[in-house]
């Protein structure tokens, strides 16, 4: 099993870019999340997906972030425009009705 | 709200030591509990979980977890830590009602000394 997939796994930009960050999560696996790490606020929930439709997008910071899953093998999460407090570590994350979620690798994310 | 604390923030230890490492939640009704470790610039993994049954709950590497329900608690162990286990350690919950996306506590950074 490959395990989650997420592109890039580093990403530099300049503030008020577009960045659009990929996951691809386990097959199988019916829900998908998205985390961010930061040193200030640890990890904490952006938004999750069940058999594709978001569930709980409570913890989205705001407007300039979008999640979609168009598909049970896809996700993206879009930051538009992008801003400096956006720097963090990314993380997908992947389960079953089991509840048990399995981490990607993360995508770095610096915004100067 | 719901949450999650640890309460040692960095934890440093001389190799064979034995170590434990609080967690405690704030929800009083069925949840499943978790225990991941972040090595180094790695993403997370799993140590080990529990959702019901025998609340001594063993993981991977020799890392076991005692859930005591009174004390809202699920406290990690090792009896004898090894230079590679430094690494931030992070206890999850989920299971409150209409969320299943993980709550995570602050996380321990765990230094092991050789």
């Amino acid at each position: 099993d490959a395990g989650v997939i997420q592109s890039p796994r580093h990403e530099v930009t300049e503030m008020g870019q577009e960045v659009t960050l990929r996951c691809k999560p386990i097959s199988g696996h019916n829900s998908l999340f998205w985390y961010r790490q930061t040193m200030m606020r640890g990890l904490e929930l952006l938004i999750y997906f069940n058999n594709n439709v978001p569930i709980d997008d409570s913890g989205m910071p705001e407007d300039r972030f979008s999640a979609k899953m168009p598909n049970a093998s896809f996700s993206t999460l879009k930051i538009q425009p992008s801003e400096p407090r956006d720097s963090a570590v990314y993380f997908c994350a992947s389960g079953t009705n089991q509840e048990t979620q399995y981490f990607g690798p993360g995508t770095r994310l610096l915004v100067l | 709200a719901q949450s999650v604390s640890q309460h040692n923030h960095h934890v440093i230890l001389s190799e064979a030591a034995s170590l434990e490492l609080g967690c405690n939640y704030s929800y009083g009704g069925t949840v499943n509990l978790f225990w991941y470790v972040q090595y180094p610039g790695q993403h997370l993994q799993l140590l080990l979980k529990y959702f019901s049954g025998d609340p001594l709950v063993k993981g991977i590497k020799g890392f076991e977890a005692e859930f005591i329900k009174s004390k809202f608690s699920f406290n990690l162990r090792k009896p004898s830590v090894q230079w590679s286990d430094t690494a931030e350690y992070f206890c999850a919950v989920n299971g409150w009602p209409g969320r299943r996306a993980l709550t995570f506590g602050s996380g321990t950074r765990l230094q092991v000394q050789p």
